[in-house]
């Protein structure tokens, strides 16, 4: 399967704390994509990495991509309550006639 | 206000009836997207259109069909065909193929 693996599948942290989140591909990848969704809503784009990129930030968040090791993190730091939602990975592989590949997911609760 | 929107947000139909779900965006974006998403799945790509005219199956196309008419519109038919059809349906959107996308609300159809 070319369907990113996100790690772990439920996450459940006190307000404040840092959320870290993985996922795992198996081929080679032009981007990996973070995303989330809360519940019953539709996605939104969080950050985008191209394969040549090691890090980038956005405000919270932080996104590492290691592929000699095929997996990227996400972090979120400083959480809130309204991080709360589910987070996805989504990957473009190479020659994958520009279809993203969307993992599971990973449910984030955040405790205020 | 920019965006993309999908209509209705709920829709109940019968079995052996087909039903067409709305998309449209404003973004003038290119390429265009139908996911499927089922309780405690990630997204599944049903099809999609990287310019007007044009549109490929995704993963699990059978069942469903649709047009691509207008660069604005990208409207998905659920088929009788379909055997389980029950979902939350989501568009996107991307300004090209493999780019960051835009998703719109979601249309949770229910078929008893």
């Amino acid at each position: 399967s070319q369907q990113g693996e996100e790690d772990p599948q439920a996450l459940s942290i006190q307000e404040g704390e840092n959320a870290t989140m993985n996922c795992s591909y198996k081929t080679s990848i032009n981007n990996l994509q973070w995303y989330r969704q809360n519940s019953g809503r539709g996605l939104v784009h969080l950050i985008l990495i191209r394969s040549n990129e090691r890090e980038k930030h956005s405000g919270r968040l932080r996104v590492t991509l290691d592929t000699s090791k095929k997996s990227s993190s996400l972090l979120i730091t400083a959480s809130r309550a309204a991080d709360t939602a589910s987070y996805f990975c989504a990957i473009l592989h190479t020659g994958a006639n520009s279809k993203l590949t969307f993992g599971k997911g990973i449910t984030l609760s955040v405790r205020p | 206000d920019g965006g993309i929107t999908q209509s209705p947000k709920y829709l109940f139909r019968k079995e052996g009836q087909n039903v067409t779900l709305s998309c449209e965006q404003n973004l003038n974006h290119d390429a265009m997207y139908w996911y499927r998403q089922d309780p405690g799945q990630g997204l599944r790509l049903i099809y999609y259109s990287q310019i007007v005219n044009d549109f490929q199956k995704g993963d699990i196309a059978e069942g469903y069909s649709v047009s691509r008419e207008k660069k604005e519109s990208f409207p998905l038919t659920v088929t009788s065909a379909q055997k389980n059809p029950t979902a939350f349906y989501l568009c996107a959107s991307s300004i090209m193929a493999g780019a960051e996308q835009y998703f719109g609300p979601g249309t949770r159809l229910t078929v008893t």
